[in-house]
């Protein structure tokens, strides 16, 4: 069965800084798809970033980044310069199923402190 | 802009009653899930539905059904609720397994149960 770790329940940053979040997968899939959502305070749940396995370049949006290990399988998130707004849960997916189903870590609860 | 509405913010049922969720999306997608959202179990699926009036059980569909008469709708339904369904529902859908299957979101339903 496919699995998604997040080993780290809840972080904290102090504005301006980078934080990196960290997310470890097993999938049998040859090629498949990593995602990051971050769900604000009472908000919805969005899209960050997203990695395909054949891409040997991390993704990058803004100042989001992915280091994305295949080896390790592992597919952490670097956010740089981290605004109040960064504050959410955040959860590492990856797509798995016939059907294009997502399968999610339990989720990182990030605060970011002025 | 793509979205994802889901019937009600908040509800608040008696055990036993049959509860409706429901969820609509306006972006013709063929795919729609149902998650239930708990503090440190993440994001868990209950049902999904690739077509009209197709289904496929998730991870814990105990104690849910669901029904898919029209392609932009998806409704989960709680036959007879119980207090251990108390919990944040969130409903998303995406287009079948092409390229990176992203899943959208709806704003959530986070229903008691008394």
């Amino acid at each position: 069965a496919q699995t998604v770790t997040q080993s780290q329940p809840e972080m904290s940053v102090q504005e301006a800084e980078t934080v990196t979040l960290s997310c470890t997968y097993d999938t049998s899939e040859s090629n498949y798809y990593l995602f990051w959502y971050k769900q604000p305070p009472s908000r919805q749940m969005i899209l960050v970033i997203r990695q395909e396995a054949y891409k040997q370049q991390n993704a990058t949006e803004n100042r989001f980044s992915v280091n994305f290990q295949k080896a390790a399988k592992s597919f952490s998130l670097k956010i740089s310069d981290s605004q109040l707004g960064d504050t959410a849960m955040y959860f590492c997916a990856s797509r798995g199923g016939s059907q294009g189903n997502l399968i999610f870590g339990k989720g990182t609860k990030l605060s970011v402190k002025p | 802009d793509v979205k994802v509405t889901q019937s009600s913010r908040y509800l608040v049922k008696r055990t036993g009653e049959k509860v409706f969720l429901e969820c609509v999306q306006d972006m013709d997608h063929e795919n729609m899930f149902w998650y239930r959202q708990d503090p440190g179990l993440g994001l868990r699926l209950i049902y999904f539905s690739y077509d009209v009036k197709m289904k496929e059980k998730g991870d814990i569909p105990e104690g849910y059904s669901v029904s898919r008469e029209k392609k932009e709708r998806f409704s989960l339904i709680l036959e007879s609720a119980s207090t251990n369904q108390t919990s944040m529902y969130l409903c998303a859908s995406n287009r079948p397994r092409t390229g990176y299957n992203e899943q959208f979101f709806g704003p959530g339903t986070r229903l008691t149960v008394l």
